[in-house]
């Protein structure tokens, strides 16, 4: 399995309170990407990193930010929770972007804001 | 904004039968194509990818890629009770992965 792990795997917040999500790689990955499942929307994108420092935003990016100073950590922070945020968000990474290039998984994280 | 399009099922096909499982995809640029299996509560994991025009088999499974048509597909032969989950297609565009909705198929035991 690709070394990827995020955390924390469930939490439960309150509206309005900030909150991080850690994602971790021992792959030397270059990609690096947060997504948001929901029943009916399937996997969309938050935010991508293409390196150190280097990011972008995704398709749902309102309301999120991130951070990447290491290459094997990405960060996804919610400024202020909202109940809407509630979501199962998955971290995952790729080497590049050729022909061949899986992305692969973290282990989710339930967020539950109330 | 690029699109993967799949149809969300469910897709119920009998035990031994082929399921046919279909995306089709916006951006015509776009040069990777990969389908992910899901299990309920787990993460997505890769079945194939492929990025030649044609057909690519992997044991019970077979990619199907038509450019042209901004198609591509995903057979699977002899289904099995363990196939039964979500697929996700995906596609390489802009420098990030895009998926569907996915399709949930169900095989009847």
């Amino acid at each position: 399995d690709a070394g990827i792990t995020q955390s924390p795997r469930h939490k439960v917040t309150e509206t309005g309170t900030p909150v991080t999500l850690r994602c971790h790689q021992t792959e030397n990955h270059r990609y690096m990407y947060w997504y948001r499942q929901d029943p009916g929307h399937g996997l969309r994108l938050i935010h991508y990193s293409y390196g150190v420092k280097d990011t972008d935003k995704g398709e749902v990016s309102d309301g999120y930010s991130v951070s990447r100073s290491k290459t094997e950590d990405f960060l996804l922070t919610l400024e202020s929770a909202t109940s809407s945020q509630t979501s199962v968000y998955f971290c995952a990474i790729s080497e590049s972007h050729g022909q061949s290039d899986e992305a692969f998984f973290g282990q989710g994280t339930r967020l539950t804001v109330v | 904004q690029k699109e993967v399009e799949q149809n969300s099922g469910p897709l119920s096909v009998p035990e031994g039968a082929i399921a046919s499982l279909n995306c089709t995809y916006s951006d015509r640029g776009s040069q990777s194509f990969f389908w992910y299996r899901q299990y309920s509560g787990k993460s997505p994991e890769l079945i194939m990818f492929i990025y030649s025009n044609g057909d690519k088999e992997d044991g019970r499974f077979t990619a199907q890629l038509n450019k042209a048509s901004q198609y591509v597909s995903l057979l699977i032969r002899d289904s099995q009770p363990s196939d039964s989950a979500t697929y996700l297609c995906a596609v390489i565009g802009d420098d990030k992965i895009i998926f569907g909705k996915g399709t949930r198929l169900h095989i009847l035991p």
